[in-house]
């Protein structure tokens, strides 16, 4: 399965735009792109995923290049309740492939 | 009420002992989920369910059992709990639309084995 790579970690100011990187460059034509995010102490929540074009919904955008060996989840507006480890993954078309979680970003949000 | 429970949410035990870790949902997803975080690291998938009677290893089984006698509860069990098995466990979820799904994830159980 193709892998991803994020930085370890990021800091971003309060109400400030976030871009989150992603290198997916094995990425294959069948491959989903996924973002989920952790909260401290929780279980992670979806948050958008794609496949080719750009996608929007209420918690992000999701920017995928042309050629698709990368990926970028932007938050418009960080607030501290942003702060949360966001993982990156791919996933295969296919009803019975899985999610593989890798080590993710842990975002910092500054007041 | 959470749509996706998790009991307990502590446990200590001993090594040795056997353990089940319960997970119930109200979303009437057929697919259910067991994984575990361990610190500073992603989630590990152990098994995976799609379907009441359907059970499937994930990447990390040795050691766990599950049972999904209803589509709303997916267990886990530890038959003979040992230290390195000390970790955050998570169920989950899932809705697949089309070839794609959403997870939803339970609020964890953190287990200690001494």
């Amino acid at each position: 399965d193709a892998k991803t790579t994020q930085p370890n970690s990021m800091e971003s100011n309060e109400e400030e735009p976030v871009h989150l990187p992603c290198n997916h460059s094995t990425i294959s034509g069948t491959d989903y792109i996924h973002w989920y995010r952790q909260l401290p102490s929780q279980g992670p929540e979806y948050v958008i995923h794609g496949l080719t074009s750009n996608v929007n919904n209420r918690m992000a955008s999701l920017a995928i290049a042309e050629d698709r060996k990368s990926s970028t989840l932007i938050l418009h507006r960080a607030t501290l309740r942003d702060a949360a480890v966001y993982y990156c993954i791919l996933r295969p078309s296919g009803s019975a492939r899985q999610l593989t979680f890798g080590s993710g970003t842990q975002l910092t949000v500054l007041p | 009420d959470a749509d996706v429970t998790q009991t307990p949410r502590n446990r200590i035990t001993k090594t040795g002992k056997r353990i089940m870790l319960e997970c119930s949902q109200t979303k009437g997803h057929d697919r259910m989920y067991w994984y575990r975080q361990d610190p500073g690291l992603g989630l590990r998938l152990i098994y995976y369910s799609f379907d009441v009677k359907d059970i499937n290893k994930g990447e990390i089984s040795d050691g766990y059992s599950v049972s999904r006698q209803a589509q709303a509860k997916f267990s886990l069990s530890l038959e003979s709990a040992i230290p390195n098995q000390t970790a955050l466990y998570f169920c989950a979820t899932s809705d697949l639309q089309g070839t794609q799904e959403t997870q939803y994830f339970g609020p964890g159980t953190r287990l200690l084995v001494l």
